[in-house]
């Protein structure tokens, strides 16, 4: 099955600089890649994702990229803010009939120091 | 965005007993997902609950650990029985939308705690 992996476990930022999250995948079947942003105490909550034809992907101060060859992908936040502060999780699925089947990457603890 | 209700928020119970979460959504949905999320740890999909048919378990999860059931096209129960400490989670449902979306949206979570 897929297996994703995303590094780092812990990122820490000064107020405006910018973070920068990665993931790998295995499964090469895979074509669709959500990032959630989770809240303590919350559930997941969707920023952004990326299909597999799509290379780059950009909202606003966050943009997510897709290297399908080297089967790795990644999470940029741009001129973070506090409120940033919040645990990432990368995924990944077939798509489909199965979007909403996801396998998630271990997680970023994301803090943004004011 | 969907509108998904999980019941009960939280609950501590005994081990060697069972608990039923349940999962409303506020349109019919084809598939629903059941997801565990081991303290301070990522998401792992349980099983993915279809109406009118037995549910599907993924690697490591088992039917008669987590019996689902789907009576409709709106709810769906996730029990998880014989219950160790080890079962502290927080257990969320998901759905993606119909057809043409991706997006999956969780219900708020049970936070499940064995003592």
């Amino acid at each position: 099955g897929e297996n994703v992996e995303q590094h780092p476990s812990t990122l820490s930022v000064q107020e405006g600089d910018s973070a920068v999250i990665k993931c790998t995948y295995s499964d090469s079947a895979s074509n669709y890649f959500p990032w959630y942003k989770q809240e303590l105490g919350k559930r997941p909550q969707l920023i952004i994702d990326i299909r597999s034809n799509v290379g780059e992907k950009k909202d606003q101060r966050i943009a997510v990229t897709l290297n399908k060859t080297a089967k790795h992908f990644s999470l940029h936040i741009t001129e973070t803010q506090p409120e940033d502060s919040a645990v990432y999780f990368c995924a990944a699925s077939i798509g489909g009939t199965s979007y909403g089947k996801l396998t998630f990457g271990q997680g970023t603890i994301l803090t943004v120091h004011p | 965005s969907a509108v998904i209700s999980q019941k009960p928020s939280r609950d501590i119970c005994q081990r060697g007993t069972s608990l039923t979460i349940q999962c409303q959504v506020d349109s019919q949905v084809t598939m629903m997902f059941w997801y565990r999320q081991q303290p301070g740890q990522s998401l792992t999909l349980i099983a993915t609950a279809n109406q009118g048919s037995e549910a599907t378990y993924e690697s490591g999860f088992v039917i008669d650990k987590f019996p689902i059931s789907r009576p409709n096209l709106t709810f769906s129960t996730l029990t998880v029985s014989n219950m160790s400490p080890e079962d502290s989670s927080i257990y969320l449902c998901s759905v993606v939308r119909p057809p043409g979306d991706t997006e999956a949206f969780f219900g708020q979570g049970t936070r499940l705690t064995v003592v």
